[in-house]
């Protein structure tokens, strides 16, 4: 158990609607990640929140929106969608671990799953 | 931009063989990870590198990172089937608000 969770684990829906996927860090992680993965596919990294602010941006699509709340949970909103966006959304969370030019570490959730039909 | 190029991106071998999977960029990072997904799971970290040149041993895995920190490579003495998965080499900077860097990922598959 990686401490990360991610609801819903599995998610249907039909082309056209939105959906919401929650993600909860470690205890004491400050940053989240979002990536896509789709069949058989790398990680395509999607947005970065650090401590409330958005750090980074990767190939997110303008209908895909984020946020992480005071609490440090995270929301990925997927509006619009289409079949292509069916795929594996990983939520992973980070903290800088004490060494030699420090280093970070990700912990992943077990994903959600979003087959849109 | 940042990019980690993975090679080879199938890889298929015999039990008992051994493999070297690389990782290659033009950026510089602070550190480099390792994981292993296995299908359906999310990806489970292995290792961490942090100074170049370093190496470091876990089981039959062997981690290296580039002297420029660069680049890594995975090597995998006598390989069994339960070393089967995705493994992806990632690239980090200092702080817990970098942002992290996936490679495409090497598919490996262990045949009995």
């Amino acid at each position: 158990d990686s401490g990360v969770t991610q609801t819903p684990k599995h998610l249907i829906t039909a082309t056209g609607q939105r959906v919401t996927l929650r993600c909860s860090p470690r205890s004491g992680d400050l940053s989240v990640y979002w990536y896509q993965q789709s069949l058989d596919q790398g990680l395509q990294f999607l947005i970065q929140y650090y401590n409330g602010e958005e750090r980074a941006k990767g190939n997110i699509l303008e209908r895909f929106s984020a946020q992480q709340f005071p609490d440090l949970h995270s929301e990925l909103n997927l509006s619009s969608l289409e079949l292509g966006d069916s795929a594996l959304y990983f939520c992973a969370s980070s903290v800088a671990t004490k060494g030699a030019g420090g280093d970070t570490e990700a912990f992943f959730g077990q994903g959600t799953r979003l087959t849109v039909v | 931009t940042q990019l980690l190029e993975q090679s080879p991106q199938f890889l298929s071998i015999q039990e008992g063989e051994n493999l070297t999977v690389y990782c290659n960029s033009s950026s510089v990072f602070s550190s480099l990870q390792w994981y292993r997904q296995e299908p359906g799971e999310g990806p489970v970290l292995l290792v961490t590198v942090v100074t170049g040149g370093e190496v470091k041993k876990l089981k039959r895995l062997t981690f290296q990172f580039g002297d420029a920190r660069k680049d890594s490579s995975l090597h995998i003495t006598a390989a069994q089937p339960g070393d089967t998965g995705l493994y992806l080499c990632a690239g980090a900077g200092r702080s817990s608000a970098s942002k992290i860097i996936f490679g495409s990922g090497t598919r490996l598959s262990i045949r009995p």
